[in-house]
């Protein structure tokens, strides 16, 4: 079951804020994060091992509400550097280390 | 962690003939996948390549379009075979280790003519 992100893109000013949202109608067991700029294979940010986990480094951090399904990933005070695609992931049932991948979220920052 | 060599990078290649792309890892690990994310799409599984059996399709994947090989724990191959302008994607290899962080190869960005 794909995990659903919100939104779909966004467009920031440096210094802006963005919520990414990613949720799931299967229960989760764990979230994986990961950016990925254009050309480039994607980058691993976070994993979400347990619900009420909250994880950061840098200006980017992430929460994981088990009960409600959903992880959240927080961007504080945007540089250039953030743009790109964001995709969370989680493992499907039966997954053998297999990730599935929600369709991405395009954050976009601007000078 | 794990490092991860893939190539080529990128390819030009006419309809009808084959690819082998590789994938090389730092370090022996039980499984490798391989993923297409095609232009502007999320990343999709094509299959789970174990070593010493035959690899795992996902739905909508074939053996005969994609061939996969797993000769040992730090190397295996993806073919796309009989390529048409629909096979046009990037396609990566990946594992995971046992923290559960996947680590992808650089990719490879096919593009069928």
């Amino acid at each position: 079951q794909q995990p659903v992100q919100s939104p779909q893109a966004v467009i920031l000013r440096e210094g802006e804020d963005a919520v990414i949202n990613c949720s799931s109608s299967k229960a989760l067991y764990s979230v994986h994060w990961y950016r990925q700029k254009h050309g480039e294979a994607p980058v691993f940010l976070m994993i979400l091992l347990k619900g009420g986990e909250q994880k950061g480094h840098d200006k980017i951090s992430a929460s994981f509400n088990e009960k409600k399904q959903q992880s959240s990933l927080y961007l504080t005070a945007s540089q250039l550097s953030y743009s790109g695609t964001y995709f969370c992931g989680t493992y499907g049932a039966g997954s053998q280390g297999n990730l599935i991948f929600g369709k991405g979220t395009k954050l976009s920052v601007k000078p | 962690s794990a490092v991860i060599s893939q190539k080529p990078s990128r390819d030009i290649c006419q309809r009808g003939t084959s690819l082998t792309i590789q994938c090389q890892v730092d370090s022996q690990v039980t499984m490798m996948f391989w993923y297409r994310q095609q232009p502007g799409q999320s990343l999709t599984l094509i299959a789970t390549a174990n070593q010493g059996s035959e690899a795992t399709y996902e739905s909508g994947f074939v053996i005969d379009k994609f061939p996969i090989s797993r000769p040992n724990l730090t190397f295996s191959t993806l073919t796309v075979s009989n390529m048409s302008p629909e096979d046009s994607s990037i396609y990566l290899c990946s594992v995971v280790t046992p923290n559960t962080e996947a680590f992808f190869g650089q990719g490879t960005r096919l593009t069928v003519v």
